[in-house]
């Protein structure tokens, strides 16, 4: 069964410091895959996206993710996090180029220090 | 910039009461989607629709739930007789086949008592 998993469930960081959130998948076949951030009472906003060529892609608000075959992978990065970055974050996959239903991991709640 | 928009963004019932949601989608877009979030998971499939046809509709959790959209342009999610357990945000997403990517909007939040 296609399944995505975020295996951190919270973790928080400094501010100015930088930031690597996890994302594990599996499918039979390279998926399509998206990072959404979500803040408290809001709907989702997409970050980025890999459907195929370079693996490194970039995103908005400083974001990048590497797609990584060999891991299943798909951690989404950060140089320096500001502490309007403090949100929740969920990883998703959908395994066909039809654009139908995607399936996202648990999330990912990112806290900042000042 | 009109993007998605749902309708009302909270809402509180009794239980056994019906509810119905609304959701426009971006105006080009013929792929609408709804989704199910409960607090602290991610959120969870239950029907498209391309235009006015529903192109999936087993992963609806129950036959109390029911999507419609008559026009291919707004659609409509109702939930019959509700129970304590449909507590949640629903959201709703739309799409243009050809990006496959989905914009989400800011979703209706149920509370059932």
């Amino acid at each position: 069964a296609q399944s995505v998993t975020q295996p951190d469930i919270h973790i928080t960081v400094s501010e100015g410091a930088s930031l690597e959130l996890r994302c594990n998948y599996s499918y039979g076949a390279t998926p399509y895959l998206f990072w959404y951030v979500q803040s408290p009472g809001q709907g989702l906003q997409l970050l980025l996206k890999y459907f195929s060529g370079d693996t490194l892609v970039q995103g908005i608000k400083g974001f990048e993710a590497e797609f990584k075959r060999s891991q299943s992978s798909f951690n989404l990065r950060k140089p320096s996090v500001h502490w309007s970055d403090a949100a929740e974050y969920f990883c998703a996959g959908n395994g066909d180029n039809a654009g139908n239903m995607l399936t996202f991991g648990g999330g990912t709640r990112l806290m900042v220090k000042p | 910039d009109t993007g998605v928009s749902q309708d009302p963004r909270h809402k509180i019932t009794k239980r056994g009461q019906n509810v119905t949601f609304r959701c426009d989608p971006i105006s080009e877009h013929n792929r609408l989607y709804w989704y199910r979030q409960t607090l602290g998971q991610g959120p969870e499939f239950l029907t498209y629709f391309q235009n006015e046809a529903q192109l999936e509709k087993s992963r609806l959790l129950s036959d109390r739930f029911s999507a419609e959209r008559p026009k291919g342009s707004f659609s409509t999610l109702e939930i019959q007789r509700t129970e304590q357990g449909d507590s949640a945000m629903y959201l709703c997403a739309s799409s243009l086949p050809s990006r496959n990517e989905q914009f989400f909007g800011p979703g209706t939040r149920l509370t059932v008592l």
